[in-house]
This record gives structure tokens, sequence and C-alpha cells, in this order.
């Protein structure tokens, strides 16, 4: 699976749009972009994933660029909620359970 | 529908012990895995098991083995407690085929080895 690079932690205004950025050059074709996020003392949750088009569920909105070498998640009105650790994998599509954990972006949402 | 249930929650052993971690998959998921967090690390995948069998590994030694059943629960087993064993234990589970890009986790077994 290809590597992927995440900013340690980023902060984020409560009602503002949480934009994660994650670098991911070494992507193959058929490798998908996935997101999950753990908030403290609980396991990770799916957020969402894609291939090549920009995607969007009612948790947020997965913009890929066109090269496919980064990717941004976005969360329109991030709440307190919202604060925790996002991980951008990326993995071969499939049914295949294995993922690779990096560390993640810290996410912290204030007031 | 209940989601992925893990027990127990928390667990103190001492170092060479065993130890049986179990896990009840989300209603009609088949395939389970697990995955071993460290403190400040993000998850590492064990193993996965569907259909009672193992169909994909980690970088994990032998001494830990799992099992899975017919419900579809499962068990990970680990053999001499290491110190560095000491971490949150997670089990996950999928529905496989169409609907198994998405893993479902259970809160975890924070496990600490004295």
């Amino acid at each position: 699976d290809a590597k992927t690079t995440q900013p340690t932690s980023m902060d984020c205004a409560e009602g503002r749009a949480a934009n994660l950025p994650c670098n991911h050059s070494t992507i193959s074709g058929n490798e998908y972009v996935y997101w999950y996020r753990q908030i403290h003392s609980q396991g990770p949750q799916y957020i969402i994933h894609g291939l090549k088009n920009n995607e969007t569920n009612e948790m947020a909105s997965l913009i890929i660029t066109e090269d496919r070498k980064s990717s941004t998640l976005i969360l329109p009105h991030a709440t307190l909620r919202d604060t925790a650790v996002y991980y951008c994998i990326v993995r071969e599509g499939g049914t295949a359970s294995k993922l690779t954990f990096g560390t993640g972006t810290r996410l912290q949402v204030t007031l | 529908e209940t989601g992925v249930t893990q027990s127990p929650t928390h667990l103190i052993k001492t170092r060479g012990q065993q130890v049986t971690l179990r896990c009840s998959s989300q209603s009609g998921h088949n395939t389970v895995s697990w995955y071993q967090q460290a403190l400040g690390q993000g998850p590492q995948f064990i193993f996965q098991y569907y259909r009672e069998e193992e169909n994909g590994r980690g970088n994990f030694p032998p001494r830990f083995s799992g099992l899975q059943f017919p419900n579809y629960s499962s068990e990970l087993n680990v053999n001499a407690l290491e110190l560095d064993d000491s971490a949150l234990y997670l089990c996950a589970s999928t529905p496989g085929g169409t609907g198994g890009e998405k893993l479902f986790f259970g809160s975890g077994t924070q496990l600490s080895v004295l």
C-alpha cells in the first residue's frame, strides 16, 4: 500500500470548515483513498473513501487532485465532537481488511 | 442492529501469562480483523479471519493467534505476554462483498502487561 503523509496536528474554530490534507504521491492506479477518524477512547470510525472522483456523504467531502497524488478531507461545519485523530489511508479496493494506519492528524476544534 | 462489541474492556496481566480477547462482529458481517494500537501510534494490522480461516496476517509473531466461530465472532489469543504487548486491541468487522470496503471497529480492549 502507498505511504501517506499528514500534518501532525491542526486547529479549527467551531462552525468553520476543517480542511485536512493528505499527500500520497506514490499512489497506484487501483488504490483508493480512505479516511477514518478516532475519537479518544473509541475505535476508528469510517468517514469516506474515493478513487479519483470527488465524494461527499453526510459526514464529509473528499477532494482528490487530478493526478491523485494528494487529497483533502473537508468537514464543512466542524463541531467540538469532531475533535479526533484523522487517518488518511491508501489501499487497493475490495474486501481485504488490512489497513495501514500512520500516525494521522490530530484535529482540535475550539470554541 | 448491534455494532462490534469487545470484551473485556480492560485487562491486566503479568509477563509470561496468556490472554484471550473476544469480539462479536456486527450482525451480518462475516470477516473479522484484529489490530494492535500502542500508545500514540496508529493501529497495526494483526490478522484477518474469513469463514473461520486466517486469510491475512501482519508482522506479528506466532504467539499471536486467533479463532473465528461459525457465528462469525472471534477470539485473539496472545501467549507468553511481553511488556511491549501492552496496547489497545481493536476488533473490526466487515460484511464482505459489496460494502466490504468499510471496516466497523469496536471500542477495543486495553491490555496492560506488568
